[in-house]
């Protein structure tokens, strides 16, 4: 089974509105970890945001927002106020057990596009 | 505000060649990864490091892969003899160990090109 599903290929949004981007995740590991990395098309990983399996409040980093649904195993991204340099490609992925520094298991991305 | 960095950005080699990938990683992390993703796929683990030993590898992580931090700073992904399938995008990656959810950044990739 895929320990991290992302479920839509690619994304459409309009420019100053919100999205949210789809997240879920298999593990029987009480301890885990969620990211969220984005790629543009230059290719470099960068980090946006991460929310912990024993966080009681979602996540939120600028525009950036988790939510976090534990019975529903799920972690979807929601961008705020898209903009036009939000267009890229965004990997969730989880670290599992209770080491903070084990390995990261991604999802196939999903490709988001900013139409202006 | 300090990141990771690899060099090249591109490297372009003959199959059966020996490439080494080099990265800096942020200078305080303790814990450095190897990633790599083939072209339209998902990144993939293929190993982790730390103390001058491997902590972690997957099972793409044979025995033409070794990792090395010959000195303080470099940490280095070197394969033996690649192959044409070895051709992907390769990402390293360093964290911290203090605090919850370390998180592990990335540096912009090296492109290698199998021919």
């Amino acid at each position: 089974a895929q320990k991290i599903t992302q479920t839509q290929p690619g994304m459409f949004v309009q420019e100053k509105e919100a999205v949210t981007l789809d997240c879920t995740y298999d593990t029987s590991d009480p301890s885990y970890g969620l990211f969220w990395y984005k790629q543009p098309s230059s290719g470099e990983m960068i980090f946006l945001i991460y929310q912990g399996s024993y966080d009681q409040q979602n996540a939120t980093e600028g525009r950036y927002s988790l939510n976090f649904q534990k019975a529903r195993k799920s972690a979807n991204l929601v961008i705020s106020a898209s903009q036009l340099g939000d267009s890229a490609m965004y990997f969730c992925a989880m670290r599992e057990g209770e080491s903070n520094t084990g390995k990261l298991i991604f999802g196939q991305g999903t490709t988001l596009q900013v139409k202006p | 505000e300090p990141e990771v960095t690899q060099t090249p950005s591109h490297q372009v080699t003959q199959m059966g060649q020996e490439v080494i990938l080099r990265c800096v990683p942020i200078s305080n992390h303790l814990y450095f990864y190897w990633y790599r993703q083939i072209l339209g796929q998902k990144v993939e683990f293929l190993v982790s490091f730390y103390n001058n030993e491997i902590s972690e590898k997957s099972e793409i992580f044979d025995d033409q892969f070794s990792v090395e931090r010959p000195d303080g700073s470099n940490f280095t992904l070197k394969i033996r003899s690649t192959k044409l399938e070895d051709s992907a995008m390769y990402f390293c990656a360093s964290s911290p160990t203090s605090g919850n959810g370390d998180t592990q950044y990335f540096g912009p990739g090296t492109r290698l090109t199998v021919l």
